[in-house]
């Protein structure tokens, strides 16, 4: 069954500091591996987008790595913000799902940033 | 900078009752879809819609749920006799081309059965 598993659950840093998330996928044939911001009771909102082609993008503080081998994925923010307390979901698309990009989610890991 | 809008923000209907959750897609997109995210659990997908037809749709997607785009500018799901379990927040998203295309989501919708 195609599933997406996060770690850690949830996570507190302090402000200024870096993190990073996991993501392990089992998603096969594998399309494109998506991270997501979600703030509470809001919708996600595109973080990044990978293709097995790529192992590493970038946007602004947040830089992806995606493993397509070992099917992981990590997020890593830089000097925290407490703005960036929020979830943060690994979304994996499967190859050839009806070709309209459905996309299976991870439960997320939630993050707080504290001063 | 363009969005999708959803409408109401929070429904709360009795049990048995048809429910009808409203989204305006982004004007030049192509491709629409229907999530779920019950409290506390994750993003589930519901349905895919494409040239005014289903593409794809979930085994959630039982025959409780449709979907239409009735005016060219809306896209609505329909739930014609909510259950308590369909209490979750519903999201809309699309985006121009399917595939390595980044979705754009709404608010959600809260929809809480009684």
């Amino acid at each position: 069954k195609n599933q997406v598993e996060q770690s850690p659950q949830s996570l507190i840093i302090l402000e200024g500091k870096n993190c990073t998330l996991q993501c392990n996928y089992t998603v096969s044939p594998f399309s494109n591996l998506r991270w997501y911001k979600q703030d509470t009771g809001r919708g996600p909102v595109s973080l990044t987008i990978m293709t097995f082609s790529e192992n590493t993008k970038s946007n602004g503080r947040y830089t992806a790595t995606l493993d397509a081998d070992t099917k992981q994925s990590s997020l890593h923010i830089t000097a925290s913000q407490l703005s960036d307390s929020a979830s943060y979901i690994c979304v994996v698309s499967e190859w050839g799902s009806g070709s309209q990009g459905n996309l299976i989610f991870g439960k997320g890991t939630k993050l707080s940033v504290k001063p | 900078e363009p969005e999708v809008t959803q409408t109401p923000s929070h429904q709360v209907t009795q049990m048995g009752q048809e429910v009808i959750l409203r989204c305006v897609p982004i004007s030049n997109h192509l491709y629409f879809y229907w999530y779920r995210q019950i409290l506390g659990q994750k993003v589930e997908f519901l349905v895919s819609f494409y040239n005014n037809e289903i593409s794809e749709k979930s085994e959630i997607f039982d025959d409780q749920f449709s979907v239409e785009r009735p005016d060219g500018s809306n896209f609505t799901l329909k739930i014609r006799s909510t259950k308590l379990e369909d209490s979750a927040m519903y999201f809309c998203a699309s985006n121009v081309l399917a595939g390595v295309n980044e979705q754009f989501f709404g608010p959600g919708t809260r929809l809480t059965v009684l």
